[in-house]
């Protein structure tokens, strides 16, 4: 079963770069890495997602290394808007989809 | 608008009551999942249907069941409701049973058992 680790919480100020690491030793071959962002009673709404290597978009980057064990999300410039909880999820090759405990991102003006 | 749909949006119920979730999915989405998020805590991965039959199963309770109906909407049957069942109620759909893609979130079901 994939497990994943994240930090607890992290705080930043606006205008910063924020990497978010998660750890997922258990990964299968076959299985994708997503990040999630979430608001206090909101659902998760997904940030990005990749399998190896490199992949940006208009919001973030998602760097995974070659093992794979592992992956950062990068949030260029934070604003107070990113104050939330990101997510972590990877799948455990059997269909379970299986969240990380969650970041806490705090961002300060 | 994430396109999945939830009701109820809050339920207060008492201990030993029943209640059910529903959860619409997606134009077009085959895959529907459920978590439940108790305060503070993070999202616990229940089950996973794809196109009417379950496909992953997580840390369900025995008095919690589900499935998914030939429409490709989910409901989530809770029974012999405990205090500690009181959380946040997410269904998420997807195209991709696997977990390729996004999930797209309801914004939940807040049960209260009293």
């Amino acid at each position: 079963l994939a497990k994943t680790t994240q930090p607890i919480s992290m705080d930043s100020y606006e205008g910063q770069e924020v990497n978010i690491t998660c750890s997922h030793n258990n990964i299968a071959t076959n299985d994708y890495i997503t990040w999630y962002q979430q608001f206090p009673s909101q659902g998760p709404r997904f940030i990005i997602q990749g399998y190896k290597t490199k992949v940006t978009n208009e919001v973030a980057s998602l760097f995974i290394p070659a093992d794979r064990k592992s992956s950062t999300l990068s949030l260029p410039r934070v604003s107070l808007s990113d104050t939330a909880v990101y997510y972590c999820l990877v799948g455990d090759g059997g269909g379970k989809l299986i969240f990380g405990q969650g970041t806490e991102l705090s961002v300060k003006p | 608008d994430s396109g999945v749909t939830q009701t109820p949006k809050h339920l207060i119920t008492a201990t030993g009551q029943r209640v059910t979730l529903r959860c619409s999915p997606r134009s077009g989405d085959l895959s529907v999942y459920w978590y439940q998020q108790s305060l503070d805590q993070g999202l616990q991965f229940l089950i996973q249907y794809y196109n009417g039959e379950e496909r992953a199963k997580g840390n369900i309770l025995e008095r919690f069941s589900a499935q998914q109906f030939p429409d490709l909407h989910s409901e989530l049957n809770l029974s012999s409701l405990e205090l500690g069942d009181s959380a946040l109620y997410f269904c998420a759909s997807s195209v991709d049973p696997r977990g390729a893609g996004e999930l797209f979130f309801g914004e939940g079901s807040r049960l209260t058992v009293l």
